[in-house]
């Protein structure tokens, strides 16, 4: 069974550019997470997804990032313009249901560093 | 709000020694608690689980009881060994949300 997928690895991007993550779960899973891991820390929840619809965008800062998932399957995260303070690495993680006691299951992640 | 402290690290250790990452919460009512590792070059993944006071979640040798009078759930392994090296986050589960440690770095020697 593939895992979750995402790109790019890695993105090396300067203060005020754009960016633009993409994961695609895996097949069947119902809910979609996006974390945002600083180096030192563990992961915090940006956005959940169940299906294509936002459960829990409560730590998202919307005036900079957005994330959809279109059709309930592969999702983008986006942030614009980029800030110093967005350097991490960006998880993306599938869950068969929603609910924290079915487990989780984590893509590789996308390391940002913004200069 | 919910959270996590875990021991922090680096951990370094031999091969065969005993290991224990201590890890308390803050938490109203029931968390379900996790053990996730992520090892060089790889994504996270869970290591065990316990969703319920006194459940004890084991896993390649790895085991967590979960504590509700101590508000505890640490990881323990009889005898580690290279291949355990790794970082590794405890979690709790409330309310659909799952929230981390920072991570605990743990390299064991030949």
């Amino acid at each position: 069974e593939a895992g979750v997928a995402q790109s790019p690895r890695y993105k090396i991007i300067e203060k005020r550019q754009s960016v633009a993550f993409w994961c695609n779960p895996i097949s069947g899973h119902a809910t979609l997470y996006w974390y945002q891991q600083i180096l030192g820390q563990g992961p915090k929840l940006l956005i959940q997804f169940q299906n294509n619809g936002v459960v829990d965008d409560s730590q998202l800062p919307k005036d900079r990032f957005s994330a959809e998932r279109l059709k309930g399957v592969d999702s983008t995260l986006k942030i614009q313009p980029a800030k110093l303070e967005d350097s991490a690495v960006y998880l993306c993680a599938s869950s068969l249901v929603a609910g924290g006691d079915n487990e989780q299951f984590f893509g590789p992640g996308t390391r940002l560093t913004v200069l | 709000g919910d959270s996590v402290t875990q021991m922090e690290g680096p951990v370094t250790l031999s091969e065969e020694a005993f290991l224990t990452i201590n890890c308390t919460y803050t938490a109203t009512g029931y968390p379900s608690l996790f053990w996730y590792v992520q090892y060089p070059g790889e994504g996270l993944q869970l290591l065990l689980k316990a969703t319920k006071a006194d459940d004890k979640g084991s896993n390649k040798g790895f085991e967590a009881t979960y504590r509700k009078e101590t508000t505890s759930f640490h990881l323990e392994k009889g005898s580690v060994q290279v291949s355990d090296s790794a970082v590794y986050f405890c979690a709790l589960s409330k309310d659909y949300k799952l929230s981390f440690g920072a991570g605990t770095t743990v390299t064991v020697r030949a």
